[in-house]
């Protein structure tokens, strides 16, 4: 297991298109989810899972997110009708409840760009 | 509802000189605080756990509740510790539980 792994890495797109980001946990991790982050910002919490059920969504996320994570193995983040605002890198991690540590194995992350 | 704040946005120490990295929180509950390090290029990772009250890289942090705060501390910065770092923490309570938060960062120059 090469740990948490997303894709695309790197995604341009124009205002108004939808795009869609997938992760991959760690395989026996339960816990994932998903944060933003611009420039000069720690990672903002937008959502996480508990195997396939999510458990919260951020209340500063638009309806244009959602998250999935159907079979409570990887998971899909996608943007409706994206704006130039939504350009950042989006964090996928992931953790075990079972190790009770409390760590998040992060990915390297995808990172948005809106024309 | 939970916050994490950290004052200093970039912080600029000589080698062999003492850090701390400040980190303050509100929450309700029972905290469970963090410190991920992010180094160049590289992914964040998991620094510390106040829980484990080990020290890592000769890092140290300790919880005060009664100040709210989480400082990371080490006695002689190293030039390899120059990196982002996040505090983090994560909720315990019957709602949110399991949720992680983190602060803006703090980006640490070791100047040599």
């Amino acid at each position: 297991d090469t740990g948490v792994s997303q894709d695309p890495r790197h995604k341009i797109t124009k205002r108004g298109q939808n795009v869609t980001f997938r992760c991959d946990p760690i395989s026996e991790h339960n816990r994932l989810y998903w944060y933003r982050q611009t420039l000069g910002q720690g990672p903002e919490f937008l959502t996480y899972f508990q195997n396939e059920a999510q458990l919260e969504k951020s209340r500063l996320l638009s309806d244009r997110f959602s998250a999935e994570r159907p079979k409570g193995s990887f998971s899909t983040l996608e943007i409706q009708r994206t704006e130039q605002g939504d350009s950042a890198m989006y964090l996928c991690a992931s953790s075990s409840l079972e190790r009770l540590t409390g760590e998040l194995f992060f990915g390297e992350g995808s990172r948005l760009t809106v024309l | 509802a939970q916050r994490v704040t950290q004052p200093e946005k970039l912080l600029s120490v000589f080698k062999g000189a003492p850090v701390e990295l400040k980190c303050n929180y509100s929450y309700s509950g029972s905290p469970e605080l963090f410190w991920y390090v992010q180094y160049s290029r590289q992914r964040l990772q998991l620094l510390l756990r106040h829980i484990s009250r080990e020290s890592i890289k000769g890092f140290t942090a300790d919880l005060n509740k009664g100040e709210t705060s989480f400082h990371l501390k080490k006695p002689f910065a190293q030039e390899e510790d120059s990196a982002m770092y996040y505090c983090a923490l994560r909720s315990s309570g019957k709602t949110s539980y399991d949720k992680v938060i983190f602060g803006p960062g703090t980006s640490l120059s070791v100047i040599p």
